[in-house]
């Protein structure tokens, strides 16, 4: 069955560091992937779309990798800071219904 | 995300009565797209209209759940005789004509409570 699967557990990181969070999936042949942040009781923010031709995306402290082969997007934030606290959630399409499917998210803490 | 506006942000409903969300796409955007999210769950996709049509709704339950998009006014999502497995947050999302979702606009949601 097609899965796509974040980390249940929050991800807790010192001030400063580099978060990376993953977003696994089986079954998918996405033509695209993103991620968007949610804040508690708002809607998501779309954040970084990548292709299924791109490796690598960046926007300010944030990156996108994309590993078809390895099914397997990673999504960094450098010198985090506590305002990116918040959920992240990956979402993919595989490019007919434009679509996309959501994972459940990931929650980031970082600590000042 | 301020451009899509759904109301009312939170709603109250016995069980048994109806329930209907609206939203309001940005300006310029003629397709809506309806997700649920229960609680610990992702974003569940529900429903995908443009202004007078239904593009998609493989995600609507069978019974008691509507949508529509008029001509003139916002989306409107329906839920007859809600029941306690109805409370979630219920977001709209809309995007230009041909762009699906690929950069999308999320609204702030309504959260909807059954007692």
């Amino acid at each position: 069955s097609q899965k796509i699967e974040q980390n249940s557990e929050a991800l807790n990181i010192q001030e400063g560091k580099t978060a990376t969070l993953t977003c696994n999936y089986t079954n998918y042949s996405p033509a695209y992937l993103q991620w968007y942040r949610q804040d508690p009781g708002r809607g998501p923010v779309f954040l970084l779309l990548i292709r299924e031709n791109e490796k690598e995306k960046r926007k300010e402290r944030l990156k996108v990798t994309f590993d078809t082969t390895l099914k397997q997007s990673l999504f960094h934030i450098t010198a985090s800071q506590p305002a990116d606290s918040a959920t992240y959630l990956c979402a993919l399409d595989e490019g007919g219904s434009y679509i996309p499917t959501f994972g459940r998210g990931t929650s980031l803490i970082v600590h000042p | 995300n301020a451009g899509v506006m759904q109301n009312p942000r939170h709603l109250v409903r016995r069980r048994g009565q109806e329930a209907r969300l609206r939203c309001s796409p940005m300006k310029g955007h003629s397709h809506v797209y309806w997700y649920r999210q229960l609680p610990e769950e992702g974003l569940k996709f529900m429903v995908y209209l443009q202004k007078e049509n239904i593009i998609d709704e493989s995600g609507m339950p069978k019974e008691r759940f509507s949508a529509e998009f008029p001509k003139e006014g916002p989306s409107i999502l329906r839920i007859q005789q809600v029941v306690r497995g109805d409370s979630a947050a219920y977001f709209c999302a809309s995007s230009p004509e041909g762009q699906g979702l690929a950069e999308a606009f999320f609204g702030q949601g309504t959260r909807l409570t059954v007692v």
